[in-house]
């Protein structure tokens, strides 16, 4: 069965700062990827996603993400944080071959200091 | 803005007690998915409908579980006599068909409390 491996569970930073948030899947084969963002109060909204092609994939507000399939992993990047990205962070994979169910990380709890 | 709604968005309930909730997809999504998701924890899958059809149930789906979306549109999620275990968000998302585009769409979700 798929995994989905997310080694923060919280960070904190600054304004500013750069963010780097690790995602590690388990499955070999092709997946397709997505870093879904929950903010306060709201619902889980799509941030990007990765089917194929250029596996460096921008997403909404800044947002980038690199899938490295020899590491199989999805790291989400943003270079210079918002207060507004306080938010809980996902990340998915879906196994096309295995039915479209997500499976989904732990979560990042991430927390911007002003 | 149509997106994927859900009622109710809170529920308390008595452990041995039946609740229903329900989820509206976006209009023109085929495919319609239920998640439970507790403290600390991501969403995790308990089944998946494409139109009317239930494709794929997860183990976490005990028999106490039933959802349905008898016309292809809305799904129902019921939990028979529950327990206290089964306090958590459960949470709905839809998404059109697609080889390689099959993007869901996440509702607010039904915070269930069982006393």
């Amino acid at each position: 069965a798929q995994s989905v491996s997310q080694h923060n569970h919280h960070v904190i930073l600054s304004e500013a700062a750069s963010l780097e948030l690790g995602c590690n899947y388990s499955y070999g084969g092709t997946v397709n990827l997505f870093w879904y963002v929950q903010y306060p109060g709201q619902h889980l909204q799509l941030l990007l996603k990765y089917f194929s092609g250029d596996p460096l994939v921008k997403g909404i507000k800044g947002f980038e993400a690199e899938f490295i399939k020899s590491k199989f992993s999805f790291n989400l990047r943003k270079p210079s944080v918002q207060w507004s990205d306080t938010a809980e962070y996902f990340c998915a994979v879906n196994d096309p071959g295995g039915g479209n169910k997500l499976t989904f990380g732990t979560g990042t709890q991430l927390k911007v200091e002003l | 803005d149509t997106g994927v709604s859900q009622n109710p968005r809170h529920k308390i309930t008595k452990r041995g007690q039946n609740v229903t909730f329900r989820c509206d997809p976006i209009s023109e999504h085929n495919r319609l998915y239920w998640y439970r998701q507790t403290l600390g924890q991501g969403p995790e899958f308990l089944t998946y409908f494409q139109n009317e059809a239930q494709l794929e149930k997860s183990r976490l789906l005990s028999d106490r579980f039933s959802a349905e979306r008898p016309k292809g549109s809305f799904s129902t999620l019921e939990i028979q006599r529950t327990e206290q275990g089964d306090s958590a968000m459960y949470l709905c998302a839809s998404s059109a068909q697609g080889a390689t585009t099959d993007t869901q769409y996440f509702g607010p979700g039904t915070r269930l409390t069982v006393l």
